[in-house]
């Protein structure tokens, strides 16, 4: 069945530096990829999306970039901040399969002060 | 803006007892979602509601059963829990599509003994 695998699990950066949480999926007919953040006793919350048709998409300081060749897809986050810390997962969805939107197994990133 | 919203925030039931979770949104979505969150496996979904009156199976839907009860509200019902029903459940909507940005709840957190 379909499948998204997101790495690493644990994510630990100092305060200013960058981020790079990567997934990938395995449902060719893919084409919509959304990136959630969770932070503790909340639901997840939209951080970033992107869509098949196009190939790297920015948000201040989040960028996501997507490789459908290969059936990669990053988020990037440069100058972190405390506030960042939090569970991020990606997602996979298309238009076959309904309305199936599959999630990766998420990452915890620790950000340093 | 309450967006989603979920309730009861926390419940613990004995095994064989039946609950229902209740959602509703206020953004006129015609999409609602079930998802679990279990430890280290991501969100997979129980039941969706791609519109009013239209409910289908997810990825994980034995042991539980859905209402859409209206456009606002989606409710979840287990009706002999078990203990492997142990878990956090997030109620989502979305525009209508499978490539809409979901919008979540902040969870119920169910116990079973």
């Amino acid at each position: 069945g379909e499948n998204v695998e997101q790495h690493p699990s644990t994510l630990s950066v100092q305060e200013g530096d960058s981020a790079v949480i990567k997934c990938t999926y395995s449902d060719s007919a893919s084409n919509y990829f959304p990136w959630y953040k969770q932070e503790l006793g909340k639901g997840p919350q939209l951080i970033i999306d992107i869509r098949s048709n196009v190939g790297e998409k920015k948000d201040q300081r989040i960028a996501v970039t997507l490789n459908k060749t290969a059936k990669h897809f990053s988020l990037h986050i440069t100058e972190t901040q405390p506030e960042d810390s939090a569970v991020y997962f990606c997602a996979a969805s298309g238009n076959t399969g309904g309305f199936k939107t599959i999630f990766g197994a998420g990452t915890r990133l620790f950000v340093k002060a | 803006n309450a967006g989603v919203t979920q309730t009861p925030k926390f419940q613990v039931l004995k095994t064989g007892q039946s609950m229902t979770l209740q959602c509703a949104q206020d953004m006129n979505h015609n999409s609602m979602y079930w998802y679990r969150q279990d430890p280290g496996m991501g969100l997979r979904l129980i039941y969706y509601s791609a519109s009013e009156g239209t409910t289908d199976k997810g990825e994980v839907p034995n042991g539980y059963n859905v209402s859409r009860l209206n456009k606002r509200e989606f409710s979840l019902r287990l009706e002999s829990a078990a203990p492997s029903q142990t878990s956090v459940y997030f109620c989502a909507s979305s525009e209508a599509g499978s490539n809409q940005p979901q919008h979540f709840g902040d969870g119920t957190r169910l116990s079973i003994l």
